[in-house]
């Protein structure tokens, strides 16, 4: 039982380069997540899923897209990078009623 | 505007005794509230939460106590052990009562070093 895989755990880009950040949980959850952590700063919440086949804005999702390929996978997308999107990226995982995320191990990205 | 805030940056404790974390709110529509624990270079782990219509979870070392009237919430850990030192932090929830947006709103951490 693996729980929250993020991938890659790394990765720099360019200024104006794609990317898609792949997350995949094994916990049969129905809500998934997206945050970002910058330094010195809490999680934000970037985008979210209630179920599959739904996607809905949080707090900062200017720059990002977001697909709910099925129950177990979440993907975050930058189409066109920009070095204000330097973050630590975290995929979470709820279950039904309970309030408890669950998270992944982060991918730390930077754009230059 | 922050609506989750924890004031301390960081906090060092001697190793035993007793570390005191904390964290005020000011969306009065939050009904639950959690402690996430957080190593470098891993993803947050779940510690400890509480609902508001409590003022007290315990768990082991690891208590969490609720003054809603003052928006306030701490985290005792009795006693501090070495592999506590990590970043905790203060999260909360207006998923059933706010009726906006899933997800949960964090503050941003405090730095908890256990001194030996």
């Amino acid at each position: 039982n693996a729980g929250v895989t993020q991938t890659p755990k790394f990765q720099v880009l360019k200024t104006g380069q794609s990317m898609t950040l792949q997350c995949a949980q094994d916990m049969n959850h129905n809500s998934m997540y997206w945050y970002r952590q910058d330094p010195g700063m809490g999680l934000r919440l970037i985008y979210y899923s209630a179920s599959e086949g739904t996607t809905d804005k949080g707090e900062v999702p200017n720059g990002y897209n977001v697909s709910r390929l099925n129950k177990r996978e979440f993907s975050l997308r930058l189409e066109s990078a920009a070095p204000s999107q330097t973050s630590v990226y975290f995929c979470a995982s709820r279950e039904g009623q309970d309030y408890e995320q669950y998270f992944g191990p982060g991918t730390r990205l930077t754009v230059t | 505007d922050q609506q989750v805030k924890q004031n301390s940056p960081s906090l060092s404790v001697q190793e035993g005794r007793i570390s005191i974390l904390n964290c005020d709110y000011t969306n009065s529509m939050f009904d639950y509230f959690l402690w996430y624990k957080k190593y470098p270079a891993e993803g947050p782990t779940f510690l400890i939460s509480i609902s508001s219509i409590k003022d007290k979870n315990e768990d082991g070392r690891f208590t969490v106590f609720l003054n809603k009237s003052a928006k306030h919430l701490s985290l005792h850990i009795v006693p501090s052990q070495p592999g506590d030192s990590a970043v905790y932090f203060c999260a909360a929830s207006d998923m059933y009562s706010g009726g906006g947006a899933d997800g949960l709103t964090f503050g941003k951490g405090t730095h908890l070093i256990i001194q030996p």
